[in-house]
């Protein structure tokens, strides 16, 4: 059965205190990985997608990353700005576009 | 651009009556839609893929008869909630994929509130 875990389910973080979320994953036939911001009421923002083992992506002061197993995206000198609950999600080749997704990291970042 | 949009943005009913749902990609073409509910503090939940002209085709243990949907337009999708119960209170969000495009965006959500 297709499994997609986050960790850690929240952290805390100072104003430019960087850190990692994860997203590990087990699916067969992986087709992409995808990162997803969510604010509380509101639907989730495209980040990235990733698809394949080694791939990198940035924005801004995110960067996604993906291995065999998990992916990780870096928060690099947050702001108060970047407090809110990202989600990672994966589609599977033979059932493209059908996410199943994780249940999220909430990130709040302090002043 | 890859915006769109549902209405209404909340929507309170009495139980036993049916909500329609709304879900428009406003600056581009989707052939597909999907819906997805999300309960408190959890994550998303497909529901159910929607294709343009053709018949929904929902996800194992959620009921084809209370969650229509309906795909007339490239541009449009709708899910109505019929004959709606205080369990159906929920976050409801659509997403489309941009035609040739792997990445799918998602609509603002509706919650439901059954009373």
């Amino acid at each position: 059965e297709d499994q997609v875990t986050q960790s850690p389910e929240a952290l805390r973080l100072q104003e430019g205190e960087s850190s990692s979320l994860n997203c590990s994953y087990t699916v067969s036939g992986l087709r992409g990985l995808f990162w997803y911001r969510q604010d509380p009421g509101k639907g989730p923002e495209f980040l990235f997608t990733l698809y394949s083992a080694g791939e990198e992506k940035e924005k801004e002061r995110l960067k996604a990353t993906l291995t065999k197993k998990e992916s990780f995206l870096h928060i690099t000198a947050p702001k108060p700005e970047d407090s809110a609950t990202y989600l990672c999600a994966v589609s599977r080749g033979d059932s493209w576009g059908k996410l199943q997704f994780g249940a999220g990291t909430q990130v709040v970042v302090t002043p | 651009g890859a915006v769109v949009s549902q209405h209404p943005s909340w929507v309170i009913c009495k139980s036993g009556t049916s909500v329609k749902i709304e879900c428009r990609s406003l600056d581009f073409q989707a052939t597909t839609m999907f819906w997805y509910r999300q309960f408190p503090k959890q994550s998303l939940m497909l529901m159910a893929t929607s294709n343009e002209g053709s018949k929904a085709t929902y996800e194992q243990g959620v009921e084809k008869d209370k969650f229509l949907i309906n795909h007339a337009s490239l541009t449009l999708s709708t899910l109505t909630v019929t004959s709606a119960h205080p369990e159906d209170s929920s976050f409801y969000i659509c997403s489309a994929d941009s035609t040739g495009s792997y990445e799918q965006y998602f609509g603002p959500g509706t919650r439901l509130t059954v009373t």
